[in-house]
Formats: structure tokens, sequence, C-alpha cells
């Protein structure tokens, strides 16, 4: 039972264009949500978060976006830079991130 | 600052064996928790630990377990090893207290191979 999805296995997006990455949620208990990233032959590294009394977080290029109704998330990167080519994963937790909930990630590529 | 150090990166086994693998958190982290990583399940929670205790448990056979020492360290054993076991283990530390949000901090890895 798949309680975090990201349906897209993949996304390909032109250098300075708008990247978004999706993620749906089963779980209505599920209150706080986060977005890791992760090189090859690297641990995932923390990107942004949000808390489910917010429905939207922003940290430079990097915007998350709640809806709760729909149980789905979003991150948007804009611009878009070749450094940002790697898997991001979407996590999620219902009371504390000790114990997170991951999607399958999905691998974004960046072309020049 | 140091991050977080796991060991071994890359290990083989056989069928039937059994594994250790290890982790040091952060310096002043507490809590330790272990992800497995396979091809088309993203991470799984295998189990977190605080304080020497095991505070949350994934949904994994009891071939997986774990502890952590006074010192924070943590080791995570498989036993019986099985083709299915073969993944990436991952290890994250972090400062939280029960029910506090905020970001893990992930080692690289340890990188078995069952054949």
């Amino acid at each position: 039972d798949q309680q975090v999805k990201q349906n897209s296995p993949s996304l390909s997006v032109q250098e300075g264009r708008i990247s978004i990455l999706n993620c749906d949620y089963t779980n209505s208990m599920f209150d706080y949500f986060l977005w890791y990233k992760k090189y090859p032959a690297e641990g995932p590294t923390f990107l942004i978060s949000i808390s489910s009394i917010k429905d939207k977080n922003e940290d430079g290029r990097f915007t998350v976006f709640l809806n709760k109704s729909a149980k789905h998330l979003s991150l948007h990167i804009v611009p878009s830079q070749p450094g940002d080519s790697a898997v991001y994963f979407c996590a999620a937790s219902d009371g504390g991130a000790q114990k997170l909930v991951f999607g399958q990630g999905t691998r974004l590529t960046i072309n020049p | 600052k140091a991050g977080v150090t796991q060991t071994p990166r890359y290990l083989i086994k056989t069928r039937g064996q059994q594994v250790t693998l290890s982790c040091s958190p952060i310096s002043g982290h507490r809590s330790v928790s272990w992800y497995q990583q396979t091809p088309g399940q993203g991470l799984q929670f295998l189990f977190e630990y605080f304080s020497e205790t095991q505070r949350n448990k994934g949904n994994f056979p009891g071939r997986f377990s774990g502890r952590q020492f006074s010192n924070s360290r943590s080791e995570m054993n498989v036993s019986t090893l099985e083709l299915g076991d073969s993944a990436l283990y991952l290890c994250a530390s972090s400062h939280q207290l029960a029910g506090d949000t905020g970001e893990l901090f992930f080692g690289e890895g340890s990188r078995l191979t069952v054949l």
C-alpha cells in the first residue's frame, strides 16, 4: 500500500524553464511534508518542507504547494539549472519527522 | 562538522548469511533512523532509535533488527539474508525529540548485494 506516490518516474526540462514535480498521498493523518534531493552515490539531502497548516512555502528557486483537499503537493523549481538534475523524493509524516513515508522518486534531468 | 558516516559502503553476501551495518550520526544528534532503498520502492522506513531505545518501527520482518549505543552510534543487522534484501541501506540522524519536525541528515548509504 503506497501511501505516498510520485507517478512520474522521470521528467526532462529545458534549462531556465520551470520544473514541476508532483506527489500524491492517501493518508489524511499526514501533517508534514518534505522534499529531498538525491545525487548518485550520495545520501538524500533536505530541500524544503511544508506543514499542513500552510499551502505554500518558498525558499529561493524552490516552492512547495500543498493542496490538502486533493491530497496533492508539488515542488516548483524556477528557473531550472543543470545542477538540479537529480532524483527528487517526496516524503510525509504524521507527528514528527522521525518516521517518514517516501515516494518512489522522480528523476529530473535539466537539459542545457 | 562531520556528517553521518556509514560503514561499510559496499558489501556482498550470500543467501543465508547475516550482515551488520554501522552508522555514526552527526555529533549531538540523538535520533538515528534507518531506511531501505530499492528500485521502484523508494525509501522505506525500517526503524528509529532515540537515546538507545527503539521509538518507531516500520513493516519489516524480524530478520531486520537494530540497536543504538550510548554515544548515539547505531547498528542494524539483517539475519538469514535473502536475495530481496539487496538494497541501499541509508542511515539518517537528527536532533529531534518526539513530535518535532525538521530535516533528517542522511549518510551516503551501505550498498548490500546478496548473491
